[in-house]
């Protein structure tokens, strides 16, 4: 059985560009949540999804945008980097309706200058 | 967003202490989880609660659901160096968006 993986671990990019963040789901896994977790503050829900839809989202703009794939594998893009984006994200997969039993990848660190 | 207030910050203890920290928000949630963080990695659950009042326990640690479904609390037992680290506190009231606190740091010396 995997756990869940995620891709880039590291990765700086300038204000304005665009960014995409890979999540592989743990086996048997159907929903993904995405967290950006600022330094030295708890993680913040984005959204979540199941079957390919966006199935709840948090106080985010849309320029934090997501797709999930048949393989229920994600990606978080995010449009327009800002200062303020530089953060961990942290993808997590459950089984739908096991939100509470998610669990979490290693983290992408995302540095924008 | 929701507040989840965590206390405290941070916890200086000497190795075989015993450890508590507790977590309040300003809404009823209907799950409430507790996290260790370890540098470099994402969160790792460590006991879920369910009903207001459950008391629930893995190994040396303790956790409880509080009566006023705005709070919890979470007991570790005779503390060893590995749990050192950052305990989160979440809630939930939808089924599928957690909210998360702000983290307690632990330091054990040994």
């Amino acid at each position: 059985e995997t756990g869940v993986t995620q891709s880039p671990t590291h990765l700086i990019k300038t204000r304005g560009q665009q960014v995409t963040l890979r999540c592989s789901s743990q086996s048997g896994h159907n929903t993904v949540s995405w967290y950006q977790q600022a330094l030295g503050q708890g993680p913040q829900f984005i959204f979540q999804y199941y079957r390919e839809e966006e199935n709840g989202r948090g106080n985010f703009p849309p320029r934090f945008s997501g797709l999930q794939f048949p393989n229920y594998s994600s990606e978080l893009n995010v449009n327009a980097l800002e200062l303020d984006d530089s953060a961990l994200y942290l993808c997590a997969s459950s089984l739908r309706g096991r939100s509470n039993e998610q669990y979490f990848g290693p983290g992408t660190r995302l540095t924008v200058t | 967003g929701q507040q989840l207030n965590q206390s405290p910050q941070s916890m200086f203890i000497q190795e075989g202490e015993d450890v508590s920290m507790n977590c309040t928000s300003s809404s009823i949630f209907n799950t409430w989880l507790w996290y260790k963080q370890d540098p470099g990695e994402g969160p790792v659950l460590l006991i879920a609660l369910y009903k207001a009042g459950e008391l629930t326990s893995n190994g040396r640690l303790t956790a409880q659901f509080g009566i006023t479904r705005k709070d919890s609390f979470l007991n570790i037992s005779a503390s060893i160096p590995s749990d050192v680290g950052i305990y989160f506190c979440a809630g939930d009231y939808t089924g599928n968006q957690f909210y998360f606190g702000t983290g307690t740091s632990l330091t054990v010396i040994p």
